[in-house]
């Protein structure tokens, strides 16, 4: 089955750790999405990337990092800096950011919380 | 984008349609509506997309009006397991930054 798959479901942060969260499509899309999602809330972007080994920051950057080293994998760091970290993270995907109307594809979220 | 507006909750019995409205007065020529809705604890699930035709596909139906200022989401016979928030959203092609812009959605509650 065609799909995007987030792992783990959860995870848990001590404070001061890194931890990495897993995005992985098999859909061929070239562009994938990080989301942010606080309760009762929209979705917030935090980094997107049309083209392997490119990407750009969304609106809530700050304490994230990224990498596109495989068109299919799109990991999402949530660093120490991240004060506020606890949340519900979505990845998406799409088949071309330009001027495509094609819509974005979500895995099911990974929930972070903060031990 | 241009902002839409839903009504915050409706109800619906089970095997009957469900009519989701959106009014989005503000839409421009070039946008596309989408719908998605998302079930508690899961990411947001595409259901459908438009321009000015109606369009219809295994999930759902999208009525848009003539003057594309509002649309309406079909579920033609629902069910339990559409109980959900759904999501109307307007956007052009490729969007800005990417970004998709939830509202507060509808939240659908399917009764039996």
């Amino acid at each position: 089955d065609g799909g995007i798959t987030q792992s783990p479901k959860y995870l848990f942060r001590k404070e001061g750790q890194n931890v990495t969260l897993s995005c992985e499509q098999n859909l061929n899309h070239d562009a994938m999405y990080w989301y942010r999602q606080d309760p009762g809330q929209g979705l917030r972007l935090i980094y997107y990337s049309q083209i392997v080994n490119d990407f750009q920051k969304g609106d809530i950057a700050e304490g994230y990092s990224v990498s596109r080293e495989k068109k299919e994998s799109f990991p999402l760091t949530v660093t120490s800096a991240q004060k506020n970290p606890t949340a519900f993270y979505l990845c998406a995907s799409s088949i071309s950011r330009g001027t495509s109307n094609q819509p974005q594809h979500f895995g099911d979220g990974t929930r972070l919380s903060i031990l | 984008d241009a902002k839409t507006t839903q009504p915050p909750s409706m109800d619906c019995a089970e095997g009957r349609a469900a009519n989701l409205p959106c009014n989005h007065s503000t839409i421009s020529g070039n946008e596309y509506v989408y719908w998605y809705r998302q079930i508690h604890s899961q990411g947001p699930q595409y259901i459908i997309h438009g321009l000015k035709n109606n369009e219809t596909n295994e999930m759902a139906s999208l009525i848009i009006t003539e003057d594309r200022k509002s649309s309406t989401l079909i579920l033609p016979h629902a069910t339990l397991r559409d109980t959900a928030v759904y999501y109307c959203i307007v956007r052009p092609p490729g969007g800005s930054q990417g970004n998709l812009i939830f509202g507060k959605g509808t939240k659908l509650s399917v009764k039996p």
